[in-house]
């Protein structure tokens, strides 16, 4: 069974504390995609890891992809109020068609 | 650029009536991607229409349906409504189909059926 799973779902952290949230998959893919939704809001895209050991920094937020793992990471770094949101990750997987499997999301608090 | 829009942004509907969402692709994309979100299930991937043909599909039943015209606009349709196709429906759309491109989403459809 095709599985996407986030981990913590929920994470309420400080302004300053680093943190990261781990994104495992079950099978094969040739790419994952971070993304970050505000309440009521779309998704915006982040990042695209394409290869193993693929890492993508913005701001205070890093990528980084171990697809010998089936593991991404986002890390988040001295956060800040304004990166509260949900995190979503998706793998990129070829069964009879390509389509995008996603994990259930990390919601992110930040407390000033 | 023009982002990805889809109308209405709510609607309100009762068991057993149909609804349509609509959404219009960033310019130039001609990849539309559909999928419902909701609290339980999340994100499902529903379909993926490129240059007017379906190209994907999740694994829904048939009574959600959906179409691309010429200009890539694309329309989902849901016949005889049940209460837990209340959700945010989201489109989104790429250049491309399938895996090279990311998907730009738009703002949503949230739909409450009663």
């Amino acid at each position: 069974e095709l599985k996407v799973e986030q981990n913590p779902l929920f994470l309420s952290m400080q302004e300053g504390k680093n943190y990261t949230i781990y994104c495992n998959y079950s099978t094969t893919s040739d790419r994952l995609y971070w993304y970050r939704q505000d309440p009521g809001k779309s998704l915006e895209s982040l990042f695209v890891l394409l290869s193993n050991g693929a890492v993508k920094q913005e701001g205070r937020l890093m990528a980084s992809l171990d697809t010998k793992a089936r593991l991404s990471t986002l890390h988040i770094t001295a956060a800040v109020h304004d990166l509260s949101a949900t995190y979503f990750c998706a793998v990129g997987i070829l069964d009879s068609n390509y389509q995008l499997i996603w994990g259930a999301g990390t919601k992110l608090i930040i407390k000033p | 650029k023009a982002g990805v829009t889809q109308t209405p942004r709510y609607l309100i509907k009762t068991r057993g009536q149909q609804v349509t969402l609509s959404c219009s692709p960033i310019s130039g994309h001609r990849s539309v991607s559909w999928y419902q979100q909701t609290p339980g299930q999340g994100l499902q991937f529903l379909f993926e229409y490129f240059s007017e043909t379906q190209r994907n599909k999740g694994n829904f039943p048939g009574r959600f349906s959906g179409r691309q015209f010429s200009n890539s606009r694309s329309e989902m349709n849901v016949s005889t409504l049940e209460l837990g196709d209340s959700a945010l429906y989201l489109c989104a759309s790429s250049y491309r189909s399938g895996r090279t491109d990311t998907q730009y989403f738009g703002p949503g459809t949230r739909l409450t059926v009663l």
